[in-house]
């Protein structure tokens, strides 16, 4: 069965910075695209930023370009989303999914960023 | 970056009976592979969304046969034959054809 575990979520100061992480399960994560999908309370889904499996395509949405990197470890089977500049609007619950032919396929749990003084 | 656009955001239906959304999207779909990518997801409250349908009308392992998907270009539909309580929930079409992948604003469903 496919699991997609995040964690690192957490209450951050405006300006300050995060680290997500994504511990998959039950496929092969190494050959799988992952990407970071939010949602903010009570609102609809945005697409954060999308990785390739080896990890050396790395493509943002404008909101979060420049202040956002997502990463991979293959050897640790981690997927990974360094925030940094945060600031209220990137209060959400951040959803790590995998990635198969322009969809999204398995979708983990979420775990929640705050942002705030 | 290609908008998507829902209609209807909000729909009551009587279980038992058909439910139909449409998502609109402001380019064409068709990807330079031939292939179209829109998909469509389900949300139930608390839940993260579920992948229901993907290239227009693949139903996904799981998926009961009631959901189907349609259309062509610019114009999808998503149908449910006879909709159950356990379709409540929050329905968002996707497209993937080019990035940004962005989302329809997403159609709740709820049961009379």
């Amino acid at each position: 069965e496919v699991q997609l575990v995040e964690s690192g979520g957490d209450l951050a100061q405006p300006g300050g910075s995060l680290r997500l992480s994504c511990s998959p399960r039950g496929f092969s994560f190494s050959s799988s695209w992952m990407t970071w999908i939010r949602q903010a309370p009570g609102k609809g889904l945005e697409w954060v930023a999308t990785i390739s499996d080896n990890g050396k395509n790395k493509y943002y949405g404008d909101s979060v370009k420049g202040r956002f990197d997502i990463s991979r470890d293959n050897a640790k089977n981690s997927l990974y989303l360094q925030m940094h500049s945060l600031s209220a609007e990137d209060t959400a619950v951040y959803y790590c999914a995998t990635v198969i032919s322009g969809a999204t396929e398995h979708w983990g749990q979420g775990t929640r960023v705050t942002v705030s003084s | 970056d290609i908008v998507m656009t829902q209609t209807p955001l909000s729909s009551t239906v009587t279980l038992g009976q058909p439910a139909s959304i449409s998502c609109r999207s402001s380019e064409s779909l068709v990807h330079s592979s031939g292939n179209t990518y829109l998909s469509w997801l389900h949300q139930r409250p608390g839940q993260p969304p579920r992948i229901l349908i993907d290239k227009v009308s693949y139903r996904f392992p799981g998926v009961p046969d009631r959901f189907s998907g349609s259309g062509a270009g610019t114009d999808f539909t998503l149908k449910i034959s006879r909709v159950e309580a356990e379709d409540v929930g929050i329905y968002y079409c996707m497209q993937g054809k080019e990035l940004p992948w962005t989302f329809g604003q997403g159609t709740k469903v709820e049961i009379k």
